[in-house]
């Protein structure tokens, strides 16, 4: 079974400061890893994925994220936050060995933005 | 670029009354999922549907719910007997391989 854990269920950082989004997983196989992004009233939008090529991952809107084994983390950062970056952010994992498998999301993470 | 469309955006529906949520994936996906987010909390897995036939479904799909893929392109939810504590967004996915597209939601209601 997967399961994901996302600390801080709410962070704040200043415009221009560095986001960091923690994500941890439990996967007994080998997992996808998914970011979603949920502005206010809209659905969910994906912002990067670790699909087992380079750890490293690199999305939209500048941000990024490492898959760390070791860890079993997927941590998402931004170097400059950007105050349309302001809005709830979903760590997801799936195994890879099933293309149908539903995603277990995390509790999320909403991010504010202070100027 | 393709997308997952959803209809209505908002349902507003009286507890004990039917309502059916319909969803129109993108085209050449294969597996095709609901998930619900009830206000203020994380995205719940409802169902996932691969070749005319539930494949997986989470304890919230009991009885009360059902999916039908009614023709080649719609993919509908139904709750029978709707609860106060269905109020809820309810989003619809579809996939090809790795990742999921999700619908912009449709926001239920039920007074």
């Amino acid at each position: 079974a997967q399961s994901v854990t996302q600390l801080g269920s709410h962070v704040s950082v200043s415009e221009g400061a560095l986001v960091l989004l923690r994500c941890n997983y439990s996967s007994s196989v080998p997992p996808y890893l998914f970011w979603y992004v949920q502005y206010p009233n809209q659905g969910l939008q994906l912002l990067l994925k670790y699909t087992s090529a380079a750890t490293l991952v690199k999305g939209i809107n500048g941000f990024e994220a490492e898959f760390k084994k070791s860890e079993t983390s997927f941590h998402l950062t931004k170097p400059s936050a950007h105050m349309s970056d302001a809005a709830e952010y979903f760590c997801a994992v799936r195994r890879q060995d099933n293309y149908g498998q539903n995603f277990v999301f995390g509790p999320g993470t909403r991010l504010s933005v202070l100027p | 670029e393709p997308e997952v469309t959803q209809t209505p955006s908002h349902q507003v529906t009286q507890m004990g009354q039917e309502v059916i949520l319909r969803c129109v994936p993108i085209s050449n996906h294969l597996y095709f999922y609901w998930y619900r987010q009830i206000l203020g909390q994380k995205v719940e897995f409802l169902v996932s549907f691969y070749n005319n036939e539930i494949s997986e479904k989470s304890e919230i799909f009991d009885d009360q719910f059902s999916v039908e893929r009614p023709d080649g392109s719609n993919f509908t939810l139904k709750i029978r007997s709707t609860k106060l504590e269905d109020s809820a967004m309810y989003f619809c996915a579809s996939s090809r391989e790795t990742e999921q597209y999700f619908g912009p939601g449709t926001r239920l209601t039920v007074t």
